[in-house]
């Protein structure tokens, strides 16, 4: 079946450095998703990438999803405490249902 | 405001005890989903539901059994038959759109210890 991994899994960042989580998925998407957990909270959903090649920014995140449609990644410019969570993507193979990464844990040191 | 209500918050059960977890939308959102998290683990699916009164299987519906009566309510029951109940809970519902749509939206969850 489909498999969606991401890595790494933990990240400690200092403060102001970026930060970026990969995800490669076993089977072509038709879209991918990405969330974030705060701790102690539950996921909230971020954004969904369709388009191949696809790049989109919310302020200090960029999320591209590949040429390929089977990877996908999550980069933080300049982190911030706020920033600390659990990041997860989350793969919708066609006709089929979304299938979640373990996710990477990020932890900012102010 | 719309959302996804679960309750308990918290929820304690005694070894060989079914529990029901409860599952509340009101986002008009056809499909319902419960996954279940582990500590420092991903989300994994136990039952999901795309219409009312049918519900589909996920990876880890042993132990678990779901009903879906209403488009709003998703209960998740955790039989005596569950062996490692004690987790995270968490449901969630999205428009049933496969080419793109909305992404899930996610109840606050339940955690659930088995005492």
């Amino acid at each position: 079946g489909q498999q969606v991994m991401q890595i790494p899994q933990y990240q400690h960042v200092q403060e102001g450095e970026d930060f970026t989580t990969y995800c490669n998925s076993s089977t072509t998407l038709s879209n991918i998703q990405w969330y974030k957990q705060r701790p102690g909270g539950h996921p909230v959903f971020l954004i969904q990438l369709v388009k191949s090649g696809e790049v989109k920014k919310q302020k200090r995140l960029t999320f591209q999803f590949g040429e390929a449609k089977k990877n996908s990644s999550l980069h933080i410019t300049a982190t911030q405490t706020t920033d600390v969570g659990t990041y997860f993507c989350a793969g919708l193979e066609y006709g089929n249902k979304l299938v979640f990464g373990a996710g990477t844990i990020l932890r900012v040191k102010s | 405001d719309g959302g996804i209500t679960q309750s308990p918050k918290y929820l304690f059960r005694k070894e060989g005890q079914n529990v029901t977890l409860s599952c509340e939308q009101n986002l008009n959102h056809d499909a319902m989903y419960w996954y279940r998290q582990d500590p420092g683990q991903g989300l994994r699916l136990i039952y999901y539901s795309q219409i009312v009164n049918d519900f589909q299987k996920g990876d880890i519906a042993e132990g678990y059994s779901v009903s879906r009566e209403k488009k709003e309510s998703f209960p998740l029951t955790v039989t005596s038959a569950q062996k490692n109940p004690t987790a995270f809970y968490l449901c969630a519902s999205s428009t049933p759109d496969r080419t793109g749509g909305y992404g899930y939206t996610f109840g606050s969850g339940t955690r659930l210890t088995v005492v």
